[in-house]
């Protein structure tokens, strides 16, 4: 799927500050970042939707979403911790939730590892 | 969103046809039924939706029961391709919150 390019694509920290980056080349407005922990399902963090922020689930206060963009979505981690370590998806939709289509379109993920 | 339930792994051969239940007996009625996969490394692929029709398209089969109560996913002569977690999730349009479950893990033998 090259219609959404995350970076960086494998990432390992220790207790240090790293972004994500994400792009999409779908024209959608709404985006979104998924965390998906070892053997579980993905988990909503964060949505987007003309570039404002309309969605924050129950997430620590060392991640911060930002978009600077309607095609872009970075998430910018301070302090990892190693319960950070997981999988994170972008993700986009033409509206929140999927639109008329329901549909979303995920990028293939960054790994974060956490020493 | 309502919950679905689903068994948590199946198994089949290559070139079988395979039917992935999915139970959601408190579905309400502007609710779609909406499957996606997700293969290991990768993010999640939708593969189809319904509201009260059968639904058919290149992935899949999408067999909805006449209460809505349960679908099944057909997938026909799969192959090691075909091997995932198969998610079925439950929205409505305008329902900003898209609630993966455990889904099941289809294994395909040779």
């Amino acid at each position: 799927n090259t219609k959404i390019t995350q970076s960086p694509r494998y990432l390992i920290l220790g207790r240090a500050n790293k972004s994500l980056e994400c792009e999409q080349h779908l024209g959608h407005n709404a985006m979104y970042w998924y965390k998906q922990s070892a053997e579980k399902p993905p988990e909503l963090m964060f949505l987007y939707n003309l570039k404002q922020l309309i969605r924050n689930e129950t997430v620590p206060s060392r991640f911060i979403p930002e978009c600077p963009d309607s095609s872009k979505l970075l998430l910018h981690i301070s302090a990892v911790d190693p319960e950070d370590s997981a999988v994170y998806f972008c993700a986009s939709s033409p509206s929140p939730g999927g639109g008329n289509t329901g549909q979303l379109y995920f990028g293939e993920g960054s790994k974060l590892t956490v020493l | 969103d309502a919950k679905t339930t689903q068994p948590d792994s199946m198994e089949s051969t290559e070139g079988e046809t395979v039917h992935l239940p999915c139970s959601h007996a408190t579905i309400s009625g502007n609710e779609y039924i909406y499957w996606y996969r997700q293969v290991p490394l990768q993010g999640p692929e939708y593969v189809t939706h319904g509201l009260q029709q059968n639904t058919t398209n290149s992935m899949a089969f999408l067999a909805i029961a006449s209460d809505r109560k349960s679908s099944t996913l057909i997938l026909t002569h799969v192959s090691l391709r075909d091997a995932a977690v198969y998610h079925c999730i439950l929205t409505n349009y305008g329902n900003e919150k898209i609630t993966f479950g455990a889904g099941t893990k289809l294994t395909i033998k040779p």
